[in-house]
């Protein structure tokens, strides 16, 4: 089964940090681009970053750069993305999600819950 | 960044009726458009990419059309499970951007 499992999600303090990873099986990892997408509570869907196959491309949202950073591991097959000084605007869910020619995103994981509260 | 805009923003229908969603750009995206459908507690399903072209396992009921600046997605025949928020995603110019979303809710 195709599937990508997203985790290391929680709670956190404004100005911390947070590493999520995504876990990619059934297809072959290494061949795909990957992206992150969020979702704040109650709100729609926000294009977060981007990976090309090999990792050697790489693009953030505006509204993350400088702060966050997308890495994969092709022999782990798993995503993962580093969130620094986080902020009570980063509290969302975030989903993982294989990408078609970039930003098609045909396969996407149940999502990892971040909460940027004090 | 290209603004989607979606409408309506709450469709109400009963099952077996036709729905029709529309994406407007603030600028042309050709047809590199996609739609999704997500229900409560889930995650984001593909339906259309390219405008028009149905992802793998999607029902033929669903259907898009469109290019340019103005879309629509339709269902032809509402089931139960078409319930649901759809939101319509342009991967034409960086950064990819999503619709606001349509919520279809059932009369």
């Amino acid at each position: 089964e195709v599937q990508v499992v997203e985790s290391g999600g929680g709670l956190v303090q404004p100005g911390g940090s947070l590493r999520l990873s995504c876990a990619a099986s059934g297809f072959t990892f290494s061949s795909y681009e990957m992206n992150w997408v969020r979702q704040a509570p109650g709100k729609g869907l926000e294009w977060v970053s981007y990976i090309s196959s090999s990792g050697s491309t790489k693009y953030y949202a505006d509204s993350v750069k400088g702060r966050f950073t997308i890495s994969r591991d092709n022999a782990k097959n798993s995503l993962y993305l580093q969130m620094n000084s986080l902020r009570a605007e980063d509290t969302a869910v975030y989903y993982c999600a294989r990408a078609q020619r970039a930003y098609y995103m045909d396969v996407w994981g149940k999502g990892t819950t971040v909460t940027v509260s004090s | 960044e290209i603004v989607l805009t979606q409408s309506p923003a709450t469709l109400s229908l009963s099952p077996g009726e036709r729905a029709t969603l529309s994406c407007r750009a603030s600028q042309s995206v050709s047809s590199s458009l996609a739609w999704y459908q997500q229900k409560p507690g889930q995650a984001p399903r593909l339906l259309i990419y390219d405008a028009s072209n149905r992802a793998t396992g999607i029902p033929a009921r669903f259907s898009g059309s469109g290019s340019g600046t103005d879309f629509t997605l339709t269902i032809s025949s509402l089931e139960p499970e078409d319930f649901a928020v759809y939101y319509c995603q342009q991967r034409s110019n960086w950064p990819p951007t999503f619709g606001q979303g349509t919520k279809l809710e059932s009369k």
